[in-house]
């Protein structure tokens, strides 16, 4: 059984702070995709990082890829009360004949004001 | 823009009942997943479809029946709900060209069912 530990689960900070959250495995996966899912709707991509070392950026948000592709982190710089949600990490692993995402339990942030 | 559509988005259920659930895609994409999701717990693959007339078992599959008769649609069948299948239920679409493994997962916006 593959697993993704995301921590931490929860997290609540004031406007202007800076967070990181993490996604670690002991398997190797293909690529690593962040997903953010607000209440009442269903997970929407943020970013697909595929390279060991790899670092993306989205605005504020920096994502990285572990050397070994076992690992992750999305880290926000001055949060903003728009960042708040259920922030997802999902590997992609190669089951049997066919790529299967493995899914972090995810990370509920939320950004006071 | 329709994407995923889930129907439907609310349900409560007494146990030993059966219901179905709709997910329709107009993306022409060819995997589909229903997942449901757990406080705490993420989310955990029910079943999949690679393509129209196949079906595949996930992770948690027990008390769940799907059928994939049209490409763009997916059904999750309960056929005796118990409590322990209440839940957030998704349903989700991906291509299968490009780079598969990079592919993204388009999702509903879910149904909620309660079993009593």
């Amino acid at each position: 059984t593959q697993l993704l530990e995301q921590s931490p689960q929860f997290l609540s900070i004031q406007e202007g702070e800076n967070l990181t959250v993490y996604c670690n495995s002991s398997s190797v996966f293909s690529s690593l995709q962040w997903y953010r899912q607000e209440p009442g709707e269903g997970p929407v991509l943020l970013v697909t990082v595929v390279t060991g070392g790899e670092v993306k950026k989205l605005k504020r948000l920096t994502f990285q890829f572990g050397d070994a592709r076992k690992d992750s982190s999305l880290h926000i710089t001055a949060a903003q009360p728009g960042d708040t949600g259920l922030y997802l990490c999902a590997g992609a692993w190669r089951g049997d004949s066919n790529y299967q995402l493995i899914w972090g339990a995810g990370t509920k942030l939320i950004i006071k004001p | 823009n329709a994407g995923v559509t889930q129907t439907p988005k609310f349900r409560v259920l007494k146990t030993g009942q059966s219901m179905t659930l709709l997910c329709a895609q107009d993306m022409n994409h060819e995997y589909m997943y229903w997942y449901r999701q757990d406080p705490g717990m993420g989310l955990r693959l029910i079943h999949y479809s690679v393509g129209e007339g196949t079906t595949a078992k996930g992770e948690v599959p027990d008390g769940y029946n799907v059928s994939r008769l049209k490409k763009q649609n997916f059904l999750l069948g309960l056929e005796s709900a118990a409590p322990s299948q209440t839940s957030v239920y998704f349903c989700a679409s991906r291509a299968s060209t490009g780079t598969v493994s990079n592919q993204p997962q388009h999702f509903g916006d879910g149904t909620r069912l309660s079993i009593l």
